[in-house]
């Protein structure tokens, strides 16, 4: 089955313990994105890579860290967490970089204490 | 002004209705237009895409976009109540300088009334 797969589901943890949230796609898809969301906001570009070593940032990407050293994976880190960061968080991907839809995998709710 | 815009609703309509969502957008190079559907605390998932001018159906769905205006809209006949959701529209964006990037607006929420 084709789909983005995030892992975990959900996570509580405190102030400052570094994390990584895990992304990984079985389409092949040249493009992987991650986003948040937060009521009323919407949802928020924190990365976004177009291919195997190539990242860049998306609007808002303080507090963030992303590798794509595979086509399949996009770790998300967050090396030092902080309250502010509690959010639900997803992970897209697409087979190229314009014209074509975003899969999102199930998202990762976030809660920094 | 928001690059994506919609109206955040609720958009009560009652079961067996058409449902209209509605949403423009600002920037004159935009080349593909997404409608997804999030239900509360889930990932959204795509329900149309529409990359020309006019109308495109599926099922019970239908996308229209006019890009001289600058809006897409999404048109649900036959409302049922599994249809209350977020719709979120995304809007694929072709700058003239710079990366492609996937807009959305903060979706409307649309509640169908048994």
């Amino acid at each position: 089955e084709a789909q983005v797969t995030q892992n975990p589901r959900y996570l509580i943890t405190v102030t400052g313990k570094k994390l990584t949230v895990t992304c990984s796609q079985n389409m092949n898809h040249e493009y992987m994105s991650w986003y948040r969301q937060d009521p009323g906001l919407g949802l928020r570009q924190i990365y976004y890579s177009m291919n195997v070593e190539a990242t860049d940032k998306g609007d808002v990407p303080e507090g963030y860290k992303v590798s794509r050293k595979e086509k399949r994976n996009f770790p998300l880190i967050l090396e030092s967490p902080s309250p502010n960061q509690t959010s639900l968080y997803f992970c897209a991907s697409s087979r190229s970089r314009n014209n074509s839809p975003l899969h999102f995998g199930n998202g990762t709710r976030l809660t920094v204490t | 002004q928001k690059e994506v815009e919609q109206n955040s609703g609720p958009l009560s309509v009652p079961e067996g209705a058409i449902a209209s969502l509605n949403c423009t957008y600002s920037d004159r190079v935009s080349q593909s237009f997404f409608w997804y559907r999030q239900y509360s605390g889930k990932s959204p998932e795509l329900i149309m895409s529409i990359y020309s001018n006019g109308d495109k159906e599926d099922g019970r769905f239908t996308a229209q976009l006019n890009k001289a205006s600058q809006y897409v809209s999404l048109l649900i006949r036959d409302s049922q109540p599994s249809d209350s959701a977020t719709y979120l529209c995304a809007v694929n964006i072709v700058p003239l300088s710079g990366t492609y990037k996937y807009i959305f607006g903060t979706g409307t929420r649309l509640k169908v009334l048994a």
